[in-house]
């Protein structure tokens, strides 16, 4: 019953680093989300993907990249993280009846500080 | 840019008493959520509610929704201290993809 699940939960970067996020889920989801929650800001959209092979850009994409090779695994990628970076990163799921997109499945999230 | 934005965005009440969060958003839309964020944790989806449903309940749970005044409310009935978290309405605007609001901060003392 592992639903969605983020690793790493903690990272400290130093600038110019690069890390991978890891996003997987056991749900057989078409759809899966990276968002970044900062401190009164809600929840903004970086990524996302509508199926296995496909990526596109959400609200704040610059700085990263991602990729679904696996139906069950999306990446995000930070290539040279930069302090603006900070904040904590959610992975999640969905899927689709028709033209409703159904309820998310969130991860635990990974909090990453770039210092 | 946000599509939702939630009033009052932090709500201080005892328990027992009722919480109302509003939700307003921008665009037409196929259905409208409300999820949960205790603090430290990931979102936990609440409720759903279609564009052409009115009222939804589930338990203590009771979601309005107006799209001529593109609007929602979430009613959380006899709040606990467990009720104690961040609120968040979001909106998929037709599209693949949800758009979350900034939330409500409710805090229910015993």
């Amino acid at each position: 019953n592992a639903g969605v699940t983020q690793t790493p939960k903690f990272r400290v970067l130093k600038t110019g680093q690069s890390m991978t996020l890891l996003c997987a889920q056991d749900m057989n989801h078409e759809y899966m989300y990276w968002y970044r929650q900062d401190p009164g800001m809600g929840l903004r959209l970086i990524h996302y993907s509508v199926g296995e092979g496909t990526t596109a850009k959400g609200e704040v994409p610059d700085g990263y990249n991602v990729s679904r090779l696996k139906k069950q695994n999306f990446l995000l990628g930070l290539e040279s993280a930069a302090p603006s970076q900070t904040s904590v990163y959610f992975c999640a799921s969905s899927r689709k009846s028709g033209t409703a997109l159904y309820g998310y499945t969130f991860g635990s999230g990974t909090r990453l500080t770039v210092v | 840019s946000q599509q939702g934005e939630e009033d009052p965005q932090a709500l201080s009440i005892q328990e027992g008493e009722n919480a109302t969060m509003n939700c307003s958003y921008k665009t037409s839309i196929n259905n409208l959520q409300w999820y949960r964020q205790n603090s430290g944790r990931g979102l936990v989806h609440l409720i759903l509610i279609r564009s052409n449903e009115r009222e939804k309940h589930s338990g203590r749970l009771r979601v309005t929704l107006d799209t001529s005044k593109k609007s929602s409310s979430l009613l959380i009935t006899a709040s606990r201290a467990a009720d104690t978290a961040s609120y968040f309405c979001a909106t998929d605007g037709n599209t693949d993809k949800l758009i979350f609001g900034t939330g409500t901060r409710l805090q229910v003392f015993p």
